[in-house]
């Protein structure tokens, strides 16, 4: 099945520094990935929609300087949380579809396994 | 008001109870539903996914859509220990590149 690595598992990095989590599609092409943040026994918040080679699109309230998303191939993915402060502490997550796949055995979107970011 | 209200739980049963968890939904334009499995610190696997209205079943477990009454359910009989995680709905309204609406979750714990 379609598999979706995402690294690192967990970080922890002092307040001010930028951070950069990364999805890469194992199996299959991502023509879309989409980043998730989540907050402890919360459901997933999304952040943004990133199709391969074109800018992401966020969705409201995100800072899109802040968040800085790549998805400049169809196997990797970026997210870089800049300057990040305590509040950014949280779940990320990422999860894509395989644009190669049609039809309802597509529909199911592969998540990656998440990164736990701490700022102190 | 949310587009997708799921009961946060906790819910909590005996191995080999059948558990029953339900999401509503107000938006008569989402036409693809899902349930996901999430452990803690874990990202959510598929677990069953349906198109419009009727049941589907794969071993244990059982989806539910009732469109018209913007109600979608998952079954799980016999139930493990293993099952114990949080369980989240998911629905969109379109096939292609269509972004998940995501329930709160329901976390389940399955005690031996």
């Amino acid at each position: 099945g379609a598999v979706v690595s995402q690294h690192p598992s967990w970080v922890i990095c002092k307040s001010g520094t930028s951070v950069k989590i990364e999805c890469r599609s194992l199996d299959f092409q991502a023509t879309t990935m989409f980043w998730y943040r989540q907050f402890p026994k919360q459901s997933l918040m999304l952040m943004a929609t990133s199709n391969e080679g074109s800018k992401a699109t966020y969705e409201q309230g995100v800072e899109k300087d802040k968040f800085l998303i790549n998805h400049a191939s169809l196997t990797l993915s970026t997210l870089t949380v800049t300057s990040a402060h305590p509040e950014d502490s949280s779940f990320y997550i990422c999860s894509a579809r395989d644009g190669q796949r049609q039809g309802p055995s597509n529909y199911g979107y592969t998540f990656g396994s998440g990164t736990r970011l701490t700022v102190v | 008001q949310k587009e997708v209200e799921q009961d946060p739980g906790p819910l909590s049963v005996p191995e080999g109870a059948i558990v029953s968890l339900n999401c509503t939904y107000s938006n008569s334009a989402f036409q693809y539903f899902m349930w996901y499995r999430q452990y803690s610190r874990k990202g959510p696997e598929l677990l069953m996914y349906t198109y419009s209205s009727g049941n589907k079943e794969d071993g244990r477990f059982t989806a539910q859509v009732d469109k018209s009454s913007k109600y979608i359910s998952l079954f799980i009989r016999d139930s493990q220990p293993s099952d114990s995680a949080t369980y989240l709905c998911a629905m969109s309204k379109e096939t292609s590149g269509s972004r998940l609406t995501f329930g709160e979750g329901t976390q389940l714990t399955v005690n031996p």
